[in-house]
C-alpha cells in the first residue's frame, strides 16, 4: 500500500524557518517524481514545488521560489521541503504529492494527509 | 500562468440526481502532438487529502465509480456524477498541468440537497 507522512510541520514566527519531511512506503520512491501542494485554511489547492525522480528537474511556485527548497533522499525514501523566512501567509496544510511524470509536474495520484504549518507572532 | 475557474462554486443536488462541474481554462491545455488535454479532477473530502479522480481529462482513476464521468477539451471541461450517493459530498478541483506552474481551480463544494 502506498503511504506519504508527512512531519515537521509547526507553529513559527514570521522570518523563521522549519525543514518539512515526507516519508514514502509501499512503492519503489527512486522511480516516481515528487511534488508539494499547500492548502491554507478553508482555501483550495496551491501547487509549491516538484522535483524529479533524480533530482534533475526541480521547479518553484513564483510565491516560494527563493525561499523554500525541495530536496530528497532516495536512499531514506523521503522528499523535504526547507522553508525560509516564513510569512504569515504561508500558514497552510502541506502535503506531499507523488507526480506520474518525469520531467515536469502533472496528476498527483497519491498524498499524505498534510502536516500543519502555522506561522504566527 | 494558466488560470483554472470552476462554476458552480457550490452546487446542492438532490440523492440520485446528476451534478455537473465545469472548469475553464484559460489558455488551450490539449498537446496536439500527444493528441491529450492536460487536465485532471479530484476530490477532498472534509479532513482528507484530495483523491486523484481523472487524467487526461476523462482516464478514471482505478476504483473510482464509474458513475464518474470526465469530459471536454481545450479550455471547457465537465465532470459529471450521474446520480449522486451520499458518500459524493465533497470539493472537487480541477487542475492543468499543460504548464509549469499546474494550477488549480478554486473548487466546487458538492452537497445534499
Amino acid at each position: 500500500e502506498v503511504q506519504l507522512v508527512e512531519s515537521g510541520g509547526n507553529l513559527v514566527q514570521p522570518g523563521g524557518s522549519l525543514r518539512l519531511s515526507c516519508a514514502a512506503s509501499g512503492f519503489t520512491f527512486a522511480a516516481y517524481s515528487m511534488s508539494w501542494v499547500r492548502q491554507a485554511p478553508g482555501k483550495g489547492l496551491e501547487w509549491l514545488s516538484y522535483i524529479s525522480k533524480s533530482s534533475n528537474f526541480i521547479y518553484y511556485a513564483d510565491s516560494v521560489r527563493g525561499r523554500f527548497t525541495i530536496s530528497r533522499d532516495n536512499g531514506k525514501s523521503s522528499l523535504y521541503l526547507q522553508m525560509n523566512n516564513l510569512r504569515d501567509d504561508d500558514t497552510a496544510v502541506y502535503y506531499c504529492a507523488r507526480d506520474q511524470a518525469f520531467d515536469a509536474p502533472h496528476q498527483f495520484d497519491y498524498w499524505g494527509q498534510g502536516t500543519l504549518v502555522t506561522v504566527s507572532s | 500562468d494558466i488560470v483554472m475557474t470552476q462554476s458552480p462554486d457550490s452546487l446542492a443536488v438532490s440523492l440520485g440526481e446528476r451534478a455537473t462541474i465545469n472548469c475553464k481554462s484559460s489558455q488551450n491545455v490539449f498537446f496536439r502532438s500527444s493528441n491529450k488535454n492536460y487536465l485532471a479532477w479530484y476530490q477532498q473530502k472534509p479532513g482528507q487529502p484530495p483523491k486523484l479522480l481523472f487524467h487526461w481529462a476523462s482516464t478514471r482513476e482505478f476504483g473510482v465509480p464509474d458513475r464518474f464521468r470526465g469530459s471536454g477539451s481545450g479550455t471547457d471541461f465537465t465532470l459529471t456524477i450521474s446520480s449522486l450517493q451520499a458518500e459524493d459530498v465533497a470539493v472537487y478541483y480541477c487542475q492543468q498541468y499543460y504548464s509549469t506552474p499546474v494550477t488549480f481551480g478554486q473548487g466546487t463544494k458538492l452537497e445534499i440537497k
